[in-house]
C-alpha cells in the first residue's frame, strides 16, 4: 500500500528560487490538502482541492500555488522562496464518504530555504 | 473560525500508567468530527481515535479513549497502560468545514514523555 507519497523528503533553496513539491494518492480520494508545520505550532491549512479542477486557499496560502489535474496528483509550487517558508510540509488526502472520515498523510518534506 | 486549544505543552507519564491529554475547541458547527493524531520521531502523522459529536458515547480504541464534553467543547484523549512507544507530539484537530476531514484545525500539539 502506497498510500500517500510526498517528495522530495529534504530540500533546501536559495532565496528567490523555485519548486514544486509532489504529492500523489493512490486511494482514488476526492479530498487532497497540503499542510504546514513550524515549531511549536500545529499543522496549518495551504491549500485544498475537493477534486479535479476544484482548488481552494486555506489559512496561509500566501506564496503557494497549487493544480489538480488529475485524481491522483497534487503538487505545491513555490514559485520565489523565502526564508519564512522553511517548513515542514505534509500532503494529505481523505474520502468524501462520511463512514471513511479521516485524513492520510504522506511522511513530509523538510525544506529549508537558506 | 474554528479554534483548537491545547493547554499543555508537556505531558509525562510513567510506563503503565494513564494520562490524559486535554484539547478544547470553539466551532459553531452542529455536526463534526474530531480527530486526535499522534506525531512521533519519525515525523509521519498516525491517526490515534476519532470521536463524532452527534454521538453521545466516547470513542474507544484498544488502550486510547475520549471524554467528549460537546457542551464544554472538550475532547481529552486518555492513554491507558502506558508504553514507550506512545512517546510522541499530540495533536487534537477538528475539521474546518463540517462534514469533512478535508480541513482541519490543528491545536498546537503536546508532547508527550514516557518513562521507566
Amino acid at each position: 500500500n502506497a498510500g500517500v507519497t510526498q517528495t522530495p523528503k529534504f530540500q533546501v533553496l536559495k532565496t528567490g528560487q523555485s519548486m514544486t513539491l509532489q504529492c500523489a494518492q493512490d486511494m482514488n480520494h476526492e479530498y487532497m490538502s497540503w499542510y504546514r508545520q513550524d515549531p511549536g505550532m500545529g499543522l496549518r491549512l495551504i491549500h485544498y482541492s475537493v477534486g479535479a479542477g476544484i482548488t481552494d486557499q486555506g489559512e496561509v496560502p500566501n506564496g503557494y500555488n497549487v493544480s489538480r489535474s488529475t485524481t491522483e496528483d497534487f503538487p505545491l509550487r513555490l514559485l520565489s522562496a523565502a526564508p519564512s517558508q522553511t517548513s515542514v510540509y505534509f500532503c494529505a488526502s481523505s474520502s468524501r464518504e462520511a463512514s471513511n472520515e479521516k485524513l492520510f498523510f504522506g511522511s513530509g518534506t523538510q525544506l529549508s530555504v537558506l | 473560525a474554528q479554534t483548537v486549544t491545547q493547554s499543555q505543552p508537556e505531558m509525562s507519564v510513567q510506563e503503565a500508567e494513564t494520562v490524559t491529554l486535554s484539547c478544547t475547541y470553539d466551532t459553531s458547527e452542529s455536526d463534526y468530527y474530531l480527530f486526535w493524531y499522534k506525531q512521533p520521531p519519525s515525523r509521519q502523522m498516525i491517526l490515534v481515535i476519532r470521536q463524532e459529536a452527534y454521538k453521545q458515547q466516547n470513542a474507544t480504541e484498544n488502550r486510547f479513549s475520549v471524554n467528549f464534553q460537546k457542551a464544554a467543547k472538550s475532547f481529552s484523549l486518555k492513554i491507558s497502560d502506558s508504553q514507550l512507544g506512545d512517546a510522541a507530539m499530540y495533536f487534537c484537530a477538528v475539521p474546518l468545514l463540517t462534514g469533512t476531514a478535508s480541513k482541519l484545525t490543528f491545536g498546537t500539539g503536546t508532547r508527550l514523555q514516557v518513562t521507566l
